[in-house]
């Protein structure tokens, strides 16, 4: 089966790093995306990973390791804009655009 | 302007009526998606259409109906038989990923309290 885990909620500071973890379980990986989504608001689209390694992109980066099942989003130099949950998910069932989402990892970031 | 739109925002329905979501995209994108987002779960996946005249079932499909008569609307049917529908809707769309996975782009969201 498909299964991805998130830590429920995070707290960090106004210009610290903050390290958000994802683990999958799924047949077939066919890629990783992370989505920012604000309360009430849609979800918009962070990172795409479907190698190992770090891909930079401003001021968040996102990891991958296919072999550990495992990603994680590094957010850099927090702002108070930053508050809000980030979404790990996953293609399952073979398919190349169906997803599978975590229940969101909520951070809140403190002045 | 390139988006998707959902329409209405805020959506109140009393207990056994059906109610109708709108969704529409203008970026030319094949595939359509409806996600249900409920507190403290991830967005599951109601029903999808990859082509006009054509969709499937998602994950949660049951108490729900879709049509696909354009390219660019993708309406999603609450029906009496839900049982819990007060939830937040969420319609999405992508290119159609035929080797390669594809990035869904969302709308704003439609909240649904039944009452």
């Amino acid at each position: 089966g498909q299964n991805i885990d998130q830590p429920t909620e995070m707290t960090a500071t106004e210009g610290a790093t903050v390290q958000i973890n994802c683990t999958y379980q799924t047949s077939g990986f066919n890629g990783l995306f992370w989505y920012q989504q604000h309360a009430g608001e849609a979800p918009t689209f962070l990172s795409y990973n479907v190698l190992d390694g770090l891909e930079e992109k401003g001021r968040f980066s996102s990891f991958l390791s296919r072999s550990k099942g495992y990603s994680y989003l590094l957010l850099k130099e927090l702002q108070m804009k930053d508050s809000a949950s980030y979404l790990c998910a996953v293609p399952y069932g073979g398919a190349t655009n169906k997803l599978i989402f975590g229940t969101g990892t909520l951070l809140a970031v403190q002045p | 302007d390139g988006g998707i739109t959902q329409s209405p925002k805020y959506l109140f329905r009393k207990e056994g009526q059906n109610v109708t979501l709108s969704c529409e995209q203008n970026l030319n994108h094949d595939a359509m998606y409806w996600y249900r987002q409920d507190p403290g779960q991830g967005l599951r996946l109601i029903y999808y259409s990859q082509i006009v005249n054509d969709f499937q079932k998602g994950d949660i499909a049951e108490g729900y109906s879709v049509s696909r008569e354009k390219k660019e609307s993708f309406p999603l049917t609450v029906t009496s038989a839900q049982k819990n529908p007060t939830a937040f809707y969420l319609c999405a769309s992508s290119q159609i990923g035929r080797t390669s996975t594809v990035t869904q782009y969302f709308g704003p969201g439609t909240r649904l309290t039944v009452l």
